[in-house]
């Protein structure tokens, strides 16, 4: 039972342009979501995160949008760069457990 | 920023032996490090959360016979596969969440182990 899910296990974009990355879940009972950036060969990263008593938040060229009535988040990088190229994974949790969905890769094409 | 690392990166090993994976934070002391472990194209499926000097708590559909989590100190956390067949083939990560931490994102990842059962 994947609690949360990454649709899209790529997204290509040019240098400059918005990058949107989605992730759906299906447990009600979740209350913190976050984004995490994974490197080949490195662990993931915190990148960002949301409570759930909220429906943005904006760190720089990161923000992370919620929809709880669709249980669907999303980040928005803008303006893209190719170093954003990585694996980016979101999570949720409702505790100390971390539910991560598969990830999904992203290309920034200079 | 805190560095959590892990020890081997890599490993081949025959069917049957036991396998032991070492995380440590570097800078810092962590009372609960967590296990991860993720297939190709997969999300990272928590295994076990260790606490140090107690038990291991482990996910349901996880055999803590056969990976063995000890949490020694603050700064180190070991993942023993023991009897490690073909299937357990995978990518194996650790995290460890800063003493005291309140929030999710205090909790930093190691590189991960990439374990082949030959």
């Amino acid at each position: 039972d994947q609690q949360v899910k990454q649709n899209s296990p790529s997204l290509s974009v040019q240098e400059g342009r918005i990058s949107i990355l989605n992730c759906d879940y299906t447990n009600s009972m979740f209350d913190y979501f976050l984004w995490y950036k994974k490197y080949p060969a490195e662990g993931p990263t915190f990148l960002i995160s949301i409570s759930s008593i909220k429906d943005k938040n904006e760190d720089g060229r990161f923000t992370v949008f919620l929809n709880k009535s669709a249980k669907h988040l999303s980040l928005h990088i803008v303006p893209s760069q190719p170093g954003d190229s990585a694996v980016y994974f979101c999570a949720a949790t409702s505790g100390s457990r971390l539910t991560f969905g598969e990830g999904t890769q992203l290309t920034v094409n200079p | 920023g805190a560095v959590v690392s892990q020890h081997p990166s890599r490993v081949i090993c025959k069917s049957g032996t036991s396998v032991k994976i070492e995380c440590r934070s570097l800078d810092f002391q962590a009372t609960t490090m967590f296990w991860y472990r993720q297939f190709p194209k997969q999300s990272l499926m928590l295994m076990a959360t260790s606490n140090e000097g107690s038990k291991a708590t482990y996910e349901q559909g996880v055999e803590k016979d056969k990976f063995l989590i000890n949490h020694a100190s603050l700064t180190l956390s070991t993942l023993t596969v023991t009897s490690a067949h073909p299937e357990d083939s995978s990518f194996y990560i650790c995290s460890a969440r800063v003493s005291g931490g309140r929030y999710q994102e205090t909790q930093y990842f190691g590189p991960g182990t990439r374990l082949l059962v030959l």
